[in-house]
Protein backbone atom coordinates (compact mmCIF):
# COMPACT_ATOMS: atom_id res chain seq x y z
CA UNK A 1 0.00 0.00 0.00
CA UNK A 2 1.05 3.52 -0.59
CA UNK A 3 2.97 5.32 2.17
CA UNK A 4 3.00 8.45 3.38
CA UNK A 5 3.23 11.55 0.87
CA UNK A 6 4.14 15.18 1.78
CA UNK A 7 4.52 17.71 -0.70
CA UNK A 8 5.80 19.79 -1.82
CA UNK A 9 9.28 18.16 -0.94
CA UNK A 10 11.56 21.55 -1.37
CA UNK A 11 10.66 24.90 -0.83
CA UNK A 12 12.41 27.99 -0.51
CA UNK A 13 10.60 31.26 1.34
CA UNK A 14 11.65 34.61 2.14
CA UNK A 15 10.95 36.36 5.75
CA UNK A 16 8.11 37.41 6.64
CA UNK A 17 6.29 34.84 3.72
CA UNK A 18 3.95 31.88 4.64
CA UNK A 19 3.96 28.26 3.49
CA UNK A 20 1.65 25.77 3.55
CA UNK A 21 2.72 21.81 3.67
CA UNK A 22 0.54 19.19 2.86
CA UNK A 23 0.49 15.09 3.61
CA UNK A 24 -1.51 12.60 2.29
CA UNK A 25 -1.14 9.39 4.89
CA UNK A 26 -2.05 5.66 4.81
CA UNK A 27 -4.93 4.54 3.40
CA UNK A 28 -7.00 3.59 6.76
CA UNK A 29 -4.85 5.96 9.31
CA UNK A 30 -6.81 8.11 11.00
CA UNK A 31 -3.83 9.63 13.06
CA UNK A 32 -1.56 12.28 11.73
CA UNK A 33 1.24 13.97 13.86
CA UNK A 34 3.73 16.79 12.86
CA UNK A 35 7.54 16.94 13.76
CA UNK A 36 10.20 19.44 12.90
CA UNK A 37 13.21 18.14 12.97
CA UNK A 38 16.03 20.49 13.02
CA UNK A 39 20.39 19.33 13.35
CA UNK A 40 20.38 18.62 17.28
CA UNK A 41 17.19 19.10 18.48
CA UNK A 42 15.71 15.94 17.10
CA UNK A 43 11.77 15.57 16.47
CA UNK A 44 10.47 18.24 17.73
CA UNK A 45 5.91 17.53 18.44
CA UNK A 46 3.98 20.09 16.54
CA UNK A 47 0.32 19.18 16.94
CA UNK A 48 -1.59 15.33 16.21
CA UNK A 49 -4.87 15.56 14.54
CA UNK A 50 -7.50 12.91 14.61
CA UNK A 51 -10.52 12.47 12.68
CA UNK A 52 -10.64 16.47 11.50
CA UNK A 53 -10.09 17.63 15.38
CA UNK A 54 -6.58 18.42 16.97
CA UNK A 55 -5.55 16.03 20.09
CA UNK A 56 -2.73 17.16 21.11
CA UNK A 57 -0.24 20.42 20.37
CA UNK A 58 3.42 20.77 21.10
CA UNK A 59 5.18 24.02 22.33
CA UNK A 60 4.98 25.87 19.46
CA UNK A 61 4.23 29.63 18.84
CA UNK A 62 0.54 30.43 17.30
CA UNK A 63 2.06 30.77 13.42
CA UNK A 64 2.16 26.81 13.25
CA UNK A 65 -1.26 25.95 12.71
CA UNK A 66 -2.76 22.32 11.26
CA UNK A 67 -5.90 20.89 9.77
CA UNK A 68 -6.99 17.55 9.05
CA UNK A 69 -10.14 16.98 6.29
CA UNK A 70 -12.52 14.33 6.09
CA UNK A 71 -10.45 12.31 4.24
CA UNK A 72 -7.36 12.18 6.65
CA UNK A 73 -5.09 14.11 4.79
CA UNK A 74 -3.51 16.86 6.47
CA UNK A 75 -1.84 20.37 6.05
CA UNK A 76 0.17 22.38 8.33
CA UNK A 77 0.55 26.27 7.55
CA UNK A 78 3.63 28.61 8.73
CA UNK A 79 2.42 32.03 9.28
CA UNK A 80 5.24 34.96 9.09
CA UNK A 81 8.28 33.38 8.53
CA UNK A 82 11.38 33.41 10.45
CA UNK A 83 14.71 32.34 9.97
CA UNK A 84 14.45 29.88 12.63
CA UNK A 85 11.61 27.81 10.85
CA UNK A 86 14.49 26.85 8.42
CA UNK A 87 13.75 22.53 9.31
CA UNK A 88 12.77 19.29 7.85
CA UNK A 89 9.05 19.02 8.38
CA UNK A 90 7.89 15.87 8.99
CA UNK A 91 4.61 13.70 8.96
CA UNK A 92 3.63 10.86 10.63
CA UNK A 93 0.42 8.94 10.43
CA UNK A 94 -1.20 6.08 12.72
CA UNK A 95 -4.30 3.82 13.11
CA UNK A 96 -4.63 6.56 16.66
CA UNK A 97 -6.26 4.89 19.16
CA UNK A 98 -4.64 4.26 22.91
CA UNK A 99 -3.21 0.99 22.49
CA UNK A 100 0.62 0.32 21.49
CA UNK A 101 -0.03 0.12 18.05
CA UNK A 102 -0.66 3.83 18.18
CA UNK A 103 3.03 4.24 18.65
CA UNK A 104 3.63 2.89 15.89
CA UNK A 105 4.57 5.99 13.55
CA UNK A 106 4.49 5.77 9.56
CA UNK A 107 6.61 8.80 8.36
CA UNK A 108 6.68 10.61 5.24
CA UNK A 109 10.15 11.92 4.01
CA UNK A 110 9.44 15.08 4.90
CA UNK A 111 9.32 18.92 3.47
CA UNK A 112 12.28 20.82 3.87
CA UNK A 113 11.98 24.43 4.16
CA UNK A 114 14.09 26.88 3.84
CA UNK A 115 14.06 30.54 4.95
CA UNK A 116 16.07 33.28 3.55
CA UNK B 1 12.77 20.43 28.71
CA UNK B 2 14.12 17.61 27.52
CA UNK B 3 12.34 14.53 28.79
CA UNK B 4 13.83 12.14 26.20
CA UNK B 5 17.85 12.54 26.00
CA UNK B 6 20.50 10.92 23.72
CA UNK B 7 23.68 12.21 25.14
CA UNK B 8 25.89 11.22 22.54
CA UNK B 9 25.46 12.51 18.67
CA UNK B 10 27.56 10.04 17.13
CA UNK B 11 29.19 6.55 17.48
CA UNK B 12 31.64 4.72 15.31
CA UNK B 13 32.07 1.14 15.28
CA UNK B 14 34.27 -1.37 13.16
CA UNK B 15 31.47 -3.82 10.93
CA UNK B 16 30.70 -7.19 12.92
CA UNK B 17 31.48 -5.52 16.57
CA UNK B 18 28.71 -4.25 18.89
CA UNK B 19 26.57 -1.07 18.42
CA UNK B 20 25.64 -0.07 21.88
CA UNK B 21 22.66 3.64 21.24
CA UNK B 22 22.01 4.58 24.80
CA UNK B 23 18.70 7.28 25.69
CA UNK B 24 17.58 8.47 29.26
CA UNK B 25 14.31 9.59 30.16
CA UNK B 26 12.71 11.69 33.18
CA UNK B 27 9.28 11.69 32.91
CA UNK B 28 8.02 8.56 35.15
CA UNK B 29 4.74 8.55 33.06
CA UNK B 30 6.25 7.13 29.80
CA UNK B 31 4.84 3.41 29.17
CA UNK B 32 6.34 2.63 25.93
CA UNK B 33 9.41 3.15 24.15
CA UNK B 34 10.80 2.57 20.80
CA UNK B 35 13.36 3.22 18.17
CA UNK B 36 13.32 4.62 14.95
CA UNK B 37 16.20 4.82 12.14
CA UNK B 38 16.73 7.22 9.69
CA UNK B 39 18.79 7.78 6.52
CA UNK B 40 19.33 10.85 4.77
CA UNK B 41 16.76 11.77 2.55
CA UNK B 42 14.07 9.66 4.40
CA UNK B 43 11.64 9.64 7.10
CA UNK B 44 12.06 7.69 9.99
CA UNK B 45 11.24 4.29 9.74
CA UNK B 46 9.94 2.21 12.96
CA UNK B 47 12.71 -0.47 14.57
CA UNK B 48 12.16 -1.88 17.52
CA UNK B 49 9.57 -1.30 20.90
CA UNK B 50 9.72 -2.03 24.03
CA UNK B 51 6.47 -2.29 27.03
CA UNK B 52 7.59 -0.74 30.48
CA UNK B 53 6.56 -4.12 31.85
CA UNK B 54 9.43 -5.86 29.87
CA UNK B 55 12.93 -4.98 30.65
CA UNK B 56 13.96 -6.36 26.95
CA UNK B 57 12.78 -7.33 23.62
CA UNK B 58 15.04 -9.08 20.79
CA UNK B 59 13.70 -8.85 17.48
CA UNK B 60 17.05 -10.64 15.17
CA UNK B 61 20.30 -8.82 15.34
CA UNK B 62 18.35 -5.53 17.12
CA UNK B 63 17.80 -6.15 21.01
CA UNK B 64 16.16 -3.14 23.18
CA UNK B 65 17.11 -3.12 27.15
CA UNK B 66 14.71 -1.25 29.60
CA UNK B 67 15.98 0.05 32.90
CA UNK B 68 13.21 1.69 34.34
CA UNK B 69 14.82 2.05 38.24
CA UNK B 70 17.57 4.19 36.01
CA UNK B 71 15.12 5.80 33.39
CA UNK B 72 17.65 4.30 30.78
CA UNK B 73 17.14 2.06 27.33
CA UNK B 74 19.61 0.95 25.30
CA UNK B 75 19.69 -0.82 21.80
CA UNK B 76 21.99 -3.13 21.09
CA UNK B 77 22.93 -4.33 17.49
CA UNK B 78 24.65 -7.53 16.89
CA UNK B 79 26.74 -8.03 14.45
CA UNK B 80 26.71 -4.48 13.34
CA UNK B 81 26.84 -3.99 9.47
CA UNK B 82 27.61 -1.04 7.13
CA UNK B 83 23.76 -0.45 5.94
CA UNK B 84 23.23 -0.04 9.52
CA UNK B 85 24.74 4.09 9.35
CA UNK B 86 21.85 5.78 10.22
CA UNK B 87 20.69 8.36 12.60
CA UNK B 88 18.71 6.40 15.53
CA UNK B 89 16.14 8.30 17.35
CA UNK B 90 14.74 6.91 20.95
CA UNK B 91 11.20 7.68 21.57
CA UNK B 92 9.04 7.55 24.66
CA UNK B 93 5.05 7.32 24.86
CA UNK B 94 2.35 7.90 27.18
CA UNK B 95 -1.02 8.58 27.06
CA UNK B 96 -1.32 12.39 26.89
CA UNK B 97 -4.93 13.52 26.59
CA UNK B 98 -7.96 11.03 26.58
CA UNK B 99 -6.93 8.14 24.24
CA UNK B 100 -4.34 10.08 22.39
CA UNK B 101 -0.62 8.87 22.89
CA UNK B 102 2.30 11.46 22.50
CA UNK B 103 5.67 10.29 21.51
CA UNK B 104 8.53 12.32 22.90
CA UNK B 105 11.78 12.19 20.44
CA UNK B 106 15.51 12.50 21.35
CA UNK B 107 17.71 14.13 19.33
CA UNK B 108 19.37 11.28 17.59
CA UNK B 109 22.80 9.50 17.58
CA UNK B 110 24.32 9.32 13.62
CA UNK B 111 25.91 5.74 13.87
CA UNK B 112 28.62 4.82 11.32
CA UNK B 113 29.42 1.59 11.15
CA UNK B 114 33.07 0.69 9.33
CA UNK B 115 33.42 -1.83 7.03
Amino acid sequence: KAGVTQTPRYLIKTRGQQVTLSCSPISGHRSVSWYQQTPGQGLQFLFEYFSETQRNKGNFPGRFSGRQFSNSRSEMNVSTLELGDSALYLCASSLGGGGPGANVLTFGAGSRLTVL
Amino acid sequence: DQQVKQNSPSLSVQEGRISILNCDYTNSMFDYFLWYKKYPAEGPTFLISISSIKDKNEDGRFTVFLNKSAKHLSLHIVPSQPGDSAVYFCAASTISSGSARQLTFGSGTQLTVLP
